[in-house]
């Protein structure tokens, strides 16, 4: 099976500006994550989707926004970019079996907010 | 609330030696418990997992980790390192989803630098 793919990989955006990523789960996966990772902050949650809808969310202010398609493809949004928003998004999409869950990262898209 | 400690950041090791990374946990129920590996320019992978059965669980490119309920623990080991294990590792604890909730912590990750 393919992996979790991410795009863009890279992006660089000014402040105020918005920005938009896309990920696709690993097929048959019905749950996407994602995260914003810096040196500082080390991996923090953002929010998760299931079925198209959010079911759970980090604390991170209503500028980071996401939504998930029929397809499980999911796109996180990020409005009024600020200097501290340059990080690594990653996505991970979930397998569950028995109730055992794993999560499966994408290579992330690396944003630059100047 | 839930948290994962990593008390090594950064640790250095020669080609041969053994490791161990310690993590430590805070959370009075049941926990599933990773270790994700993150090499330069690459993305997180999945190393070993537990969810129950067996505390010793064997992962991928010959590591292990011990799950030790009564100290909170899941030590990652490796027997003889190479260079190629230059990585970053994640710790990694989350209970059993309840209601559809459920809370991923990642610890602050600890850099192995592998010496030839």
């Amino acid at each position: 099976k393919a992996g979790v793919t991410q795009t863009p990989r890279y992006l660089i955006k000014t402040r105020g500006q918005q920005v938009t990523l896309s990920c696709s789960p690993i097929s048959g996966h019905r749950s996407v994550s994602w995260y914003q990772q810096t040196p500082g902050q080390g991996l923090q949650f953002l929010f998760e989707y299931f079925s198209e809808t959010q079911r759970n969310k980090g604390n991170f202010p209503g500028r980071f926004s996401g939504r998930q398609f029929s397809n499980s493809r999911s796109e996180m949004n990020v409005s009024t970019l600020e200097l501290g928003d340059s990080a690594l998004y990653l996505c991970a999409s979930s397998w569950t079996v028995f109730d055992q869950e794993t999560q499966y990262f994408g290579p992330g898209t690396r944003l630059l907010v100047l | 609330a839930q948290s994962v400690s990593q008390h090594n950041h950064h640790v250095i090791l020669s080609e041969a030696a053994s490791l161990e990374l310690g993590c430590n946990y805070s959370y009075g129920g049941t926990v599933n418990l990773f270790w994700y590996v993150q090499y330069p320019g690459q993305h997180l992978q999945l190393l070993l997992k537990y969810f129950s059965g067996d505390p010793l669980v064997k992962g991928i490119k010959g590591f292990e980790a011990e799950f030790i309920k009564s100290k909170f623990s899941f030590n990652l080991r490796k027997p003889s390192v190479q260079w190629s294990d230059t990585a970053e590792y994640f710790c990694v604890v989350s209970p059993p989803r309840s209601g559809g909730y459920q809370k991923v912590t990642f610890g602050t990750g600890t850099k192995l630098q592998v010496i030839p």
